[in-house]
């Protein structure tokens, strides 16, 4: 079965520092990985996917990660962080299937300081 | 992308009560899918509807509790039967993209059982 763990239930940083926000799956076949945001009392937005080919994604708001299958990660990254990045980020694992369902790590809590 | 609304967005009712949450989408999609995001925690999958089949429920969720109806391409409800506080959650409808390995999310009903 596949799994997905977010070891940082919060993530505090200061405004223009880097951030990195972890995910590590388990899954016994290829998979497919995403980053989804959720701004306060807002649905889910797809910041970035990963199917196949380069291990390096970019995103929408300047976000990026970077596949690692010896790792079975799939970190998130971002350079430079702005106050409107404050939101709940959750990775998640799909199989190869377009049936499979999508599984969800228990969220980061990011939180931009001014 | 596709565009999802949901209604209501939020609602407040009493315990041993039913509710009702659309879901509506701009296009039309074979997969639906409902999930359910207690306070604080993440999103965890109910069911899969099909248009034109019944509904496959996850373990730990029935079809008498939360009975589902895909009525067309671009529609599905889930009802909340018999509510309880333990009920009490956002409630998000999501689609397939077709041909893309991808979910878009609905805005959610917050549902708060008194």
């Amino acid at each position: 079965a596949q799994s997905v763990t977010q070891l940082d239930s919060q993530v505090p940083v200061f405004e223009e520092a880097p951030v990195e926000l972890r995910c590590n799956y388990s899954s016994s076949v290829s998979v497919y990985l995403f980053w989804y945001v959720q701004y306060p009392n807002q649905g889910l937005q797809l910041l970035l996917k990963y199917l196949s080919g380069s291990t390096l994604v970019k995103g929408i708001n300047g976000f990026e990660a970077e596949f690692n299958k010896s790792q079975t990660s799939f970190h998130l990254r971002k350079p430079s962080v702005h106050i409107s990045d404050t939101a709940e980020y959750f990775c998640a694992v799909s199989g190869p299937d377009n049936t499979d369902k999508l599984i969800f790590g228990t969220g980061t809590r990011l939180q931009v300081f001014p | 992308s596709a565009v999802i609304s949901q209604k209501p967005s939020r609602d407040i009712c009493q315990r041993g009560t039913s509710l009702t949450i659309q879901c509506q989408v701009d296009s039309q999609v074979t997969m639906m899918f409902w999930y359910r995001q207690q306070p604080g925690q993440s999103l965890t999958l109910i069911a899969t509807a099909n248009q034109g089949s019944e509904a496959t429920y996850e373990s730990g969720f029935v079809i008498d509790k939360f009975p589902i109806s895909r009525p067309n391409l671009t529609f599905s409800t889930l009802t909340v039967s018999n509510m309880s506080p333990e009920d009490s959650s956002i409630y998000l409808c999501s689609v397939e993209g077709v041909g893309v390995h991808e979910q878009y999310f609905g805005p959610g009903t917050r549902l708060t059982v008194t």
